[in-house]
């Protein structure tokens, strides 16, 4: 069975330290993948998305960057952390067929402190 | 582009109470329709699913039915306890849509005893 791992579970990391997230399935092939972003009490926001390796989308332009070196894993990076990037970070991966759902990891709680 | 609107939260109700959340999308061809759950500090998880006009998915006591018509697919349950206390998404797939899974704002649900 298909299963994704995403770690750490909570970090708390100070301004302008970088930072790497990372994320990889298990059990399936070119799936697409995703990291969304919740800030608290808030919805989810699409950070970046994947539908094969090295191709990335960017949704919105900020101080994070997502790369896919392998077909199934996932990583987001930040050379500099602000404040603002404080949330929750989430990643996700649905199937190669585009009507099917998607299946989410555990999530990250990142405070920049 | 596909979007999809659901109904502004906080939602407060008391045990045993009727649930809906509103759910209505934009969309190009047929996609298949989805509910998600995230229970505090978690990931989400597929609730329900429904993946043609007049399909009603159902799971946990929660249904919702798949309205071509008025293009809507409205999240109902008859009886809530205090354990479906979460935030609800409504999504789309990422169809016709090169790869981009689309949510809803989020409802947050709190059922008090």
């Amino acid at each position: 069975s298909q299963t994704i791992h995403q770690w750490p579970a909570t970090l708390v990391q100070p301004v302008g330290s970088p930072l790497s997230l990372e994320c990889t399935v298990e059990g399936t092939s070119n799936p697409n993948l995703y990291w969304y972003r919740q800030a608290a009490g808030r919805g989810l926001q699409l950070l970046f998305y994947s539908v094969g390796i090295g191709q990335i989308s960017s949704e919105v332009p900020q101080n994070l960057s997502a790369s896919r070196p392998q077909d199934r894993q996932f990583i987001l990076s930040s050379k500099k952390l602000l404040l603002s990037d404080s949330g929750f970070y989430l990643c996700a991966w649905s199937g190669l067929h585009m009507n099917t759902e998607a299946f989410f990891g555990q999530g990250t709680r990142l405070t920049v402190v | 582009g596909n979007s999809v609107t659901q109904m502004e939260g906080p939602v407060t109700l008391s045990e045993e109470a009727f649930l809906t959340i509103n759910c209505t999308y934009t969309a190009t061809g047929y996609p298949s329709l989805f509910w998600y759950v995230q229970y505090p500090g978690e990931g989400l998880q597929l609730l329900l699913k429904a993946t043609k006009a007049d399909d009603k998915g159902s799971n946990k006591g929660f249904e919702a039915t798949y309205r071509k018509e008025t293009t809507s697919f409205h999240l109902e349950k008859g009886s809530v306890q205090v354990s479906d206390s979460a935030v609800y998404f409504c999504a789309l797939p990422p169809y016709n849509q090169g790869g981009k899974l689309i949510f809803g704002q989020g409802t947050e649900l709190s059922v008090k005893p």
